[in-house]
Parts: structure tokens; sequence; C-alpha cells
């Protein structure tokens, strides 16, 4: 298995709305990451979860809360959104502890808040 | 100056054109260094991984100058398929998790 999952595809919410984003691997990546794209701009970086653990949060407001449960599996807990959050969220999976860092990204979550 | 620039184009190549990017980046200490290609609406795909020495796979070459610190993409033959964004993208250090992006180039080709 050599990719990355991502679901829902498509995600509308409202700004009082709980909802979760889920990522999954099965290629025994021990690095796993969210990123935020807007349309026409590269990917900015979310968070790092390495070997399962929070390595970087790139001062991301709280309202996006992450979480990790096992190594092949990454969530992304979404609370009270502002429209500004809509963007599409991609996660992705490396090796980690590697020198070169190759990074797959799943499909992503487009996700729109009303 | 930007960490990572490029030209953001667009290129618009006919079919069968050779066509070539280049992506300069600022931190001299970069260790690997990559193209990916993003189709519209679409995940960033990893096309190349540039190593030191250059690499091909099949129509496409990938350079590496460290000294100048820039770094090359060259597309022969192309295809309508290959219309996409063309993104650059550098590790600046050894194990790090952070990756940094060019805004990207676009390319279309045209029958």
């Amino acid at each position: 298995d050599t990719e990355v999952t991502q679901t829902p595809k498509h995600l509308v919410m409202g700004m009082t709305n709980k909802k979760s984003l889920k990522c999954e691997q099965h290629m025994g990546h021990r690095a796993m990451y969210w990123y935020k794209q807007k349309a026409k701009k590269p990917p900015e970086l979310m968070f790092v979860y390495s070997y399962e653990k929070l390595s970087i949060n790139e001062s991301v407001p709280s309202r996006f809360s992450p979480e990790c449960p096992n190594s092949s599996l990454l969530n992304l807990h979404l609370h009270a959104l502002q429209p500004e959050d809509s963007a599409l969220y991609l996660c992705a999976s490396s090796l980690g502890g590697t020198l070169l860092n190759e990074q797959f990204f799943g499909p992503g979550t487009r996700l729109t808040v009303l | 100056r930007k960490e990572v620039e490029q030209d953001p184009g667009p290129f618009n190549v006919p079919e069968g054109a050779t066509v070539a990017f280049n992506c300069t980046y600022s931190n001299s200490a970069s260790q690997s260094f990559f193209w990916y290609r993003q189709d519209c609406r679409k995940e960033p795909k990893l096309l190349m991984s540039v190593y030191s020495s250059g690499n091909e796979d099949g129509r496409f070459t990938a350079q590496l100058n460290r000294a100048s610190q820039y770094i090359s993409l060259l597309i022969r033959d192309s295809k309508l398929s290959d219309s996409a964004t063309y993104l650059c993208v550098v590790n600046p250090g050894a194990g790090s998790y952070q990756l940094t992006f060019g805004k990207g180039t676009k390319l279309s080709v045209i029958p």
C-alpha cells in the first residue's frame, strides 16, 4: 500500500460545528503532517507528528486540534472555524528520521466554512 | 531574498516541445531538493527527488547546482498530460521535517 488516504473528500460546516478530518497511511511512515492550502498558493505546514508525538505546531489557532492515535492514523479536529479557514487540507507522511524526507500527500479534504 | 523562488509562468508550450524550469533557494545549508507536480484542485505529487549528480526519469531531468543554489527541471517531448503546476521544494536541514515550497510554475501544453 503506497498511498495516503483522507476522509472526507469534501466538508461543509458552519462556524459553530465540530468536525474531524481523518488521514491514514500503511507505508510504515513514522512522520505525518497536516498542511493547509489556499487557491494558487503553496501548501502551508500546520502540524508535524514524529513517532506519534507532536513535534511541530506552526502557531496554528486552537480551533484546530491534531491527534495521532497510532502510527498509521492522524486526525484534525475542527471547532468554531471561521470562513477564512476554508481551504484544501492536506495530510502527508514520510519515513521520518532520514536525510531525504520525501513526503507523500493524500488527496486532501476540501473544507468550506459558512 | 525569498527562500525558494520560481518563475510563476505561465509557460505555454506546444506538444513535443522541451521546457525548462529553474528555481533558486536562499539557504546554503539546504540538504535535499524535490520537484512536485500539482494538478488543479488535486494534491502535490512527488515527481523527482534531486540528487547532487543530477538525475533523469524518462522525459524528465533534474539538476542541482549547489554553488549557485539553483535547481532545474527539464521536460522533453512535452505531453498534454504534463500540464500542471510544478513546485520546487527544499528541505532546509538534515532530517528536518519542514519543507520550503516555492510558489510553483504553471505549465500549459497546447495541442
